[in-house]
């Protein structure tokens, strides 16, 4: 069975700091998908990013940044000089070929003024 | 704008009730995803069509059911309504059943149940 843990469950930082949010999944499978999502106070569901289990490059995309591990089934997002409408709850997501998408529960990040 | 449609944005309703939450996929998505997110909690599958088929059935109560039309569109029918049942649900949509795809969400439908 699949499974995504994300162990923070509520990160406050303030306005201009660095935040990483931690993303650890389990799968026997070899091919797998992994997303992060973004659900902004409003209620959508946002499509940040999907990685593959045979890319295990890093990706950057503006201030936010993603580092696949393999070795430590792990998939962090880290926000760089966060701000404040970077506040939301931000899923990791996990996707077997065949099967289903699981969510992890979710990481509420506040950004402070 | 994710090109998912989800009617309607919101719904009030009484317990012992029944309710049809209706979604339009993205223009060549053929997969259709429901999850259930009830107040400070996950998302929880309940179930994905694919091309009119039904593909993975999650946790859905044997009250709910679901059905995706030849023109692609869902509905996801709620019967007779607990307390709750109170959540926001998510349709998605993918152009792939497998999993291999993102998914793209809908607004949601929150319905509350009184």
């Amino acid at each position: 069975a699949q499974k995504v843990t994300q162990a923070q469950t509520e990160i406050s930082v303030v306005e201009k700091e660095d935040v990483t949010l931690d993303c650890v999944y389990e799968t026997r499978d070899t091919t797998y998908y992994l997303f992060w999502y973004k659900q902004p106070p409003s209620g959508e569901l946002v499509f940040l990013i999907r990685r593959n289990s045979f890319d295990e490059q890093n990706e950057i995309s503006g201030r936010y940044s993603w580092n696949f591990q393999k070795s430590t089934s792990s998939f962090n997002f880290t926000i760089t000089a966060s701000q404040v409408v970077d506040s939301a709850v931000y899923f990791c997501a996990l996707s077997v070929r065949g099967q289903n998408f699981v969510f992890g529960p979710g990481t509420r990040l506040s950004v402070l003024p | 704008d994710s090109g998912v449609t989800q009617t309607p944005k919101h719904l009030i309703t009484a317990t012992g009730q029944r309710v049809t939450l209706r979604c339009s996929p993205r223009s060549g998505d053929l997969s259709v995803y429901w999850y259930q997110q009830s107040l400070d909690q996950g998302l929880q599958f309940l179930i994905q069509y694919y091309n009119g088929e039904e593909r993975a059935k999650g946790n859905i109560l044997e009250r709910f059911s679901a059905q995706q039309f030849p023109d692609l569109h869902s509905e996801l029918n709620l019967s007779s309504l607990e307390l709750g049942d109170s959540a926001l649900y998510f349709c998605a949509s993918s152009p792939r059943w497998e999993g291999a795809g993102e998914l793209f969400f809908g607004e949601g439908s929150r319905l509350t149940v009184l």
